[in-house]
């Protein structure tokens, strides 16, 4: 299985809106609504931030969001802040029952 | 509050096996509700799936690693385990457990992580 697509970085001043996309295929991101997208500081384990596109975790800002469009989700950061800095991953469930992640994307705070 | 503590050698030779244990409190591999996953990260690289197991032994392993990949679950003792057989500098990564809930698709807890190297 490859790995799902996402850009190496994003950046955005504070108070901004960035989006990261992560696009699969129709055997992973396009067939199931069943993607969910971590934030990982460094030195640090990953910590869900979305899950099943567009669900929150209790606990976590609002100004973090998702959405799907065909073989393609997205993460949505509102309001940018410095602690937002870290890199994001999504991941898939497949259709071979296994699990993919995308490439990660680096967020840099101007 | 759930917690996952991987646990094993912080280096390995090339060609022998990595073998690491992810210990769980605060919850139990028994439940129904998830699989026990093995990630793991390469120094200044991006995530991998490696596999995970249900508490009933069913496994599901990436297909890119299969051929040298086992995940086993230690119901008696609360744990589950990860054999990566034949090591190569490649392997060289931090290795995560996860607690993936099926209600969710998504991983919830995660252990800290740890280092193995594979150098001789």
């Amino acid at each position: 299985q490859s790995a799902l697509t996402q850009p190496a970085s994003v950046s955005g001043s504070p108070g901004q809106s960035i989006t990261i996309s992560c696009t699969g295929t129709s055997s992973d991101v396009g067939g199931y609504n069943y993607v969910s997208w971590y934030q990982q500081h460094p030195g640090k384990a990953p910590k869900v931030m979305i899950y099943d596109v567009s669900n929150r975790p209790s606990g976590v800002s609002n100004r973090f969001s998702g959405s799907k469009s065909g073989n393609t989700a997205s993460l949505t950061i509102s309001g940018l802040q410095a602690e937002d800095e870290a890199d994001y991953y999504c991941s898939s469930y497949t259709t071979s029952s296994t699990l993919v992640f995308g490439g990660g994307t680096k967020v840099t705070v101007l | 509050q759930v917690q996952l503590q991987e646990s094993g050698p912080g280096l390995v030779k090339p060609s022998e096996t990595l073998s690491l244990t992810c210990s769980v409190s605060g919850g139990s591999v028994s439940s129904g509700s998830y699989y026990w996953s093995w990630i793991r990260q390469p120094p200044g690289k991006g995530l991998e799936w490696i596999g995970y197991i249900y508490y009933s032994g069913s496994t599901n392993y990436n297909p890119s690693l299969k051929s040298r990949v086992t995940i086993l679950v230690d119901t008696s003792k609360n744990q589950f385990s990860l054999k990566l057989r034949s090591v190569t500098a490649a392997d060289t990564a931090v290795y995560y457990c996860a607690r993936y809930i099926a209600a969710r698709t998504s991983f919830d807890y995660w252990g800290q992580g740890i280092l193995v190297t594979v150098s001789s």
